[in-house]
């Protein structure tokens, strides 16, 4: 089945810098790879996702790239801000397949 | 907030005992996911319906049962909780596998 690294466990990043976070998978089936978030006390909600027919994707300050030859892919969080400060974890499926997900990368963003 | 609702929040078992697990969603959404949460783990997924057809993963097709009885509700039975079942359990839903996942708060399983 497929798996997927997630290469930080945790970034500390300076208010207004860019955290990026990287992820690899094995599955070359996998086509949607999307990226959640938990905030402290709170469930994952979704943040961002990218499908295999692109390799670019923004929404407002993230960025997500991927890299199909690879198998990589990652999330660039532009211009931090305290409320980014969370787990992230990245996730890859196949067609008509559950989300396997990372470990999960902890940002801190401090002034 | 969240429109996927799990009940309850915590639950304490015996080992060898039935564990049920209940989770909602108001969106109508056709997929419902399972998924088990451990301390600096990933969320590992156990199993999904998709609509009323069950797929269960390989490696934990013996230690998980579900049930879907209409579209709105799904649960996640433990026939006998060992020690090794205490984790996290997040309950998802989807419109279609390959959409957004809404999570849960998630039910707490502490097994003594």
């Amino acid at each position: 089945g497929e798996k997927v690294e997630q290469h930080e466990s945790t970034l500390s990043v300076r208010e207004g810098d860019s955290a990026v976070i990287n992820c690899t998978y094995t599955d070359t089936a996998s086509s949607y790879f999307p990226w959640y978030k938990q905030e402290a006390g709170k469930s994952l909600h979704f943040v961002i996702d990218i499908r295999s027919n692109v390799d670019r994707k923004q929404s407002q300050r993230l960025i997500v790239l991927l890299d199909k030859k690879a198998k990589r892919f990652s999330l660039h969080i532009t211009a931090t801000q305290p409320e980014d400060s969370a787990i992230y974890f990245c996730a890859a499926s196949s067609y008509a397949q559950g989300l396997t997900f990372g470990l999960g990368t902890r940002v801190s963003v401090f002034p | 907030d969240t429109t996927v609702k799990q009940n309850p929040r915590y639950k304490l078992a015996r080992v060898g005992k039935p564990v049920n697990l209940i989770c909602s969603q108001t969106m109508n959404h056709d997929t419902m996911y399972w998924y088990q949460k451990k301390p600096n783990q990933a969320p590992k997924l156990l199993l999904f319906y998709y609509d009323k057809i069950l797929n269960r993963e390989a490696d934990t097709f013996e230690k998980f049962q579900s049930s879907r009885p209409n579209n709105s509700f799904c649960s996640l039975y433990i026939g006998s909780a060992g020690l090794e079942y205490s984790a996290m359990y997040l309950c998802a839903s989807s419109a279609g596998t390959e959409g957004r996942l809404f999570f849960g708060h998630g039910t707490k399983l502490s097994v003594l």
